[in-house]
C-alpha cells in the first residue's frame, strides 16, 4: 500500500526481553518519527531521522532504547530490557519533508507492546 | 516549559456544531496542526495553520490567533464518525512538535 506500515501490529512479552518493532514509511519521506502513547494520553516523542541519521534524539525515554533507519527507508526501534512502564503504543510517522518541519506527518497504524 | 492545553472530553449531538480549543505556550512558533485519532487507530492529518485566521475545509474548520496562543477546530453537521479524540500540536522554534493530550469527543444521537 501506499500508506506507512508497522509490524507487529502487536507485541506481547515477558519483562526483561528484547523487542524491535519496525516501521516502512511511506516511498520518497525523508523525515521518520517514532511516537509513544500510553493508555489515554498524548503523544510522547521518541526520535526523528532525517535520511539515515537522527539529529534528534532528546526524547529517547532510556538507554534501553535505540533507532535505526537504513537505506532512507526502513526504521526499527530497540527496546532492550523491557519494563512494564515500556508497555504502550509504537508510533510512527513520515513526511516528506527534508527536515523536522513544516510537512504533514502520516502515520502508521501502530505497534501495540504489553510488556508482561 | 512548553505546554499545549485542551479539554480532556467534550461531548456533543450528532447534526450540531462543535468547537474544540487548543492555547499553547511554546519556545517559538512554526504551526499548529490537527489530527483526528480514532479510539485503537493511528492519527490522520486534519489541518495545519501558520497564520492567523480560519481554514475551512468542507465540515471541518480550523482557525489560529498567534498573539493569544490560541487555535480552535469547528466541527460541523457533526456525525457519529466524528466520534474520536483530536489533537493539537505546535511546531516550535526548534521545530519539534509538542503534542497536547487530545480531546475525546463524544456524539451522541
Amino acid at each position: 500500500g501506499a500508506g506507512v506500515s508497522q509490524s507487529p501490529s502487536n507485541k506481547v512479552t515477558e519483562k526483561g526481553k528484547d523487542v524491535e518493532l519496525r516501521c516502512d514509511p511511506i516511498s520518497g519521506h525523508t523525515a521518520l518519527y517514532w511516537y509513544r502513547q500510553r493508555l489515554g494520553q498524548g503523544l510522547e516523542f521518541l526520535i526523528y531521522f532525517q535520511g539515515n541519521s537522527a539529529p534528534d534524539k532528546s526524547g529517547l525515554p532510556s538507554d534501553r532504547f535505540s533507532a535505526e533507519r537504513t537505506g532512507e527507508s526502513v526504521s526499527t526501534l530497540t527496546i532492550q530490557r523491557t519494563q512494564q512502564e515500556d508497555s504502550a503504543v509504537y508510533l510512527c510517522a513520515s513526511s516528506l519533508a527534508g527536515a523536522m518541519g513544516t510537512d504533514t506527518q502520516y502515520f502508521g497504524p501502530g505497534t501495540r507492546l504489553t510488556v508482561l | 516549559g512548553q505546554n499545549i492545553d485542551q479539554p480532556t472530553e467534550m461531548t456533543a449531538t450528532e447534526g450540531a456544531i462543535v468547537q474544540i480549543n487548543c492555547t499553547y505556550q511554546t519556545s517559538g512558533f512554526n504551526g499548529l496542526f490537527w489530527y483526528q485519532q480514532h479510539a485503537g487507530e493511528a492519527p490522520t492529518f486534519l489541518s495545519y495553520n501558520v497564520l492567523d485566521g480560519l481554514e475551512e475545509k468542507g465540515r471541518f474548520s480550523s482557525f489560529l490567533s498567534r498573539s493569544k496562543g490560541y487555535s480552535y477546530l469547528l466541527l460541523k453537521e457533526l456525525q457519529m464518525k466524528d466520534s474520536a479524540s483530536y489533537l493539537c500540536a505546535v511546531l516550535d522554534s526548534n521545530y519539534q512538535l509538542i503534542w497536547g493530550a487530545g480531546t475525546k469527543l463524544i456524539i451522541k444521537p
